[in-house]
């Protein structure tokens, strides 16, 4: 399947400052990615849809204002939380759609002082 | 009814035994059917694919059963490094898309 990377794999930074993360698809040419966001003992929560050269599909809830995805090639979107707070703290972790299959990076792990 | 249930379990079972797990799903018109298992602090790595009425990797199993909406993992001889959190994850049709729908999970441990 394809390969995913995503940088950083964990950051610590204060409220009211912004975290931009990374998802590479390293192998794979990537039309559509995903971003999850996971709370502890909790399941992956579908946070955005990610289309390359166009503009992100969010979840009901997901505010897009916050979290500025940009999907501007078939190997890189960015997911950016602006203006972190500390309920912010999460796992964000990115995938990619491979035929029918979703194919996850290792994940962010960001925590908002 | 939730769109996807799984029992959170935890199944605690002895080495080399065989576990099953159930996960069902509420939308009929479901196109495809996924296991994951995902290890403490990491992300899903996929497991099995389900398209038709089942899949066989080893001492997995996978099967589909659409007449009553689940789908199961059978997971024989078990091993120590089996121990993990088990996603079902269904891709159902949704507002003229198709999405894919995470169960909560079923934690499995593997005893010693």
């Amino acid at each position: 399947g394809a390969v995913v990377s995503q940088h950083p794999s964990w950051v610590i930074c204060k409220s009211g400052t912004s975290v931009k993360i990374e998802c590479r698809s390293l192998d794979f040419q990537a039309t559509t990615m995903f971003w999850y966001r996971q709370f502890p003992k909790q399941s992956l929560m579908l946070m955005a849809t990610s289309n390359e050269g166009s503009k992100a599909t969010y979840e009901q809830g997901v505010e897009k204002d916050k979290f500025l995805i940009n999907h501007a090639s078939l190997t890189l979107s960015t997911l950016t939380v602006t203006s972190a707070h500390p309920e912010d703290s999460s796992f964000y972790i990115c995938s990619v759609l491979q035929a029918y299959e979703q194919y996850f990076g290792p994940g962010t792990r960001l925590t908002v002082t | 009814r939730k769109e996807v249930e799984q029992d959170p379990g935890p199944f605690n079972v002895p080495e080399g035994a065989t576990v099953a797990f159930n996960c069902t799903y509420s939308n009929s018109a479901s196109q495809s059917f996924f296991w994951y298992r995902q290890d403490c602090r990491k992300e899903p790595k996929l497991l099995m694919s389900v398209y038709s009425s089942g899949n066989e990797d080893g001492r997995f199993t996978a099967q589909l059963n659409r007449a009553s909406q689940y789908i199961s993992l059978l997971i024989r001889d078990s091993k120590l490094s089996d121990s993990a959190t088990y996603l079902c994850v269904v891709n159902q049709p949704t507002s003229g898309t198709y999405k894919y729908i995470f169960g909560t999970g079923t934690r499995l441990k593997v005893l010693a």
